[in-house]
Order: C-alpha cells, then structure tokens, then sequence
C-alpha cells in the first residue's frame, strides 16, 4: 500500500503570501497525484490533477508540480478564500486505489 | 454536468450494517468514463477511500475495509449503494459519494453517519 504524507500539518500565512505544500508518496505515483482544498462543512474540490494540471475553473495562482514521489502544490499570493484543508490524493493503477494524504492546514498568520 | 446526492440513515447502531444510497443526476452510471466510488471522513480527521465499482461491475477496496465492505449498482435507478457491517463508533464519518478516474472530480454533499446505540 503506498503511503501519501503531508507537510507542514499546519501552514500559517499571511494574506497575499506564498504557500508552499509538500507531499511525498512512499513509494513513486508517476503523474498519477492530485489536490484538493476543503473547507469546513463542504466536499473536497478538485483544484490539480495529473501532479500539474489546473482543473476547470481553479484560479492560476495555484500550481503542483513534481513527480514520482515528491510533489509540491504552491498558491502564489493567498486570497483570504483560500484558507482551508489541502490533501494531496494518489491513484494506484493496479489494482485500482486511492490513498490520501492527512492534510495541511492553511490558517491566516 | 454529474450530480450526485447520497441517502440514507443517519445513525446506525454498534454490530449493524451500515446502508447509503447514492442516486447519479446528469448522466449514466453505466458510463464507461469513471469508478463509482465511496470516501468518508470522520470528524475532524482526513479523508479515506473505502472502494468503488466499474460500469462493468467490478470491484475495489480499501485492504482495511474490504471484509466488511459491498457497493453494487443499479442501473435501473442510476444509482449505487454502500454497505458497511458490524459497525463500530469509528466507523462515525461523513460518507462521500463521487466519480473517481486518477483523481476525484464529482463528490456528493456528504452524509453524516453516526454509529451509536
């Protein structure tokens, strides 16, 4: 089973800062790793897929980059929006799985 | 654009079986395109995949769940369904229903389930 870990577990920033995020795969996904943001009470929205592709709607000011087992989601000059719960996700070809990373934090410093 | 809305009882009691419902709008869920898929999230922790099911009626799931997990389909009602058994209180989450290829496009609003006698 591949293991996704996150870090910081808690990134504090100010409004207009850069975020850089961090996770690692235990073992190499490929391109195969998206992000997520979550805010309280709401489902998970899709903000990067294939490591760096920007899904439909997400502002430019996020970008992931990174392969095999290192990959970065960073948001340019945070917005006060954007303060919520990241996870990265990676998907396993065969057999089929998903795994999560345990989030990070992004709170207003 | 998909829809997805889960259903089903909001508590459960210890031992039992857990049963949501997770009714597809806007498309087909005999579409090739995607899993059909189940992820929760208990209470302020993260987010796991707990298996999804293909157009063609395969099924995946997570190794930690899989001897207590089914999802089948139903085509005639364009839905497809989770069942979790014998409970316990650390299977309280909120339960996801969503579309998944490499990544995770479409989720439901999610559904609280807690397990309590």
């Amino acid at each position: 089973e591949i293991v996704m870990t996150q870090s910081p577990a808690t990134l504090s920033v100010s409004p207009g800062e850069r975020a850089t995020l961090s996770c690692r795969a235990s073992q190499s996904v490929s391109s195969n790793l998206a992000w997520y943001q979550q805010k309280p009470g709401q489902a998970p929205r899709l903000l990067i897929y294939g490591a760096s592709t920007r899904a439909t709607g997400i502002p430019a000011r996020f970008s992931g980059s990174g392969s095999g087992t290192e990959f970065t989601l960073t948001i340019s000059s945070l917005q006060s929006e954007d303060f919520a719960v990241y996870y990265c996700q990676q998907y396993n070809n065969w057999p089929p799985a998903w795994t999560f990373g345990q989030g990070t934090k992004v709170e207003i410093k | 654009q998909l829809q997805l809305q889960e259903s089903g009882p909001g508590l459960v009691k210890p031992s039992e079986t857990l049963s949501l419902t997770c009714t597809v709008s806007g498309g087909s869920i005999s579409s090739s395109s995607y899993y059909w898929g189940w992820i929760r999230q208990p209470p302020g922790k993260g987010l796991e995949w707990i298996g999804s099911i293909y157009y063609s009626g395969s099924t995946y799931y997570n190794p930690s769940l899989k001897s207590r997990v089914t999802i089948s389909v139903d085509t005639s009602k364009n839905q497809f369904s989770l069942k979790l058994s014998s409970v316990t209180a650390a299977d309280t989450a909120v339960y996801y229903c969503a579309t998944l290829t490499t990544y995770i496009d479409y989720w439901g609003q999610g559904t609280l389930v807690t397990v309590s006698s």
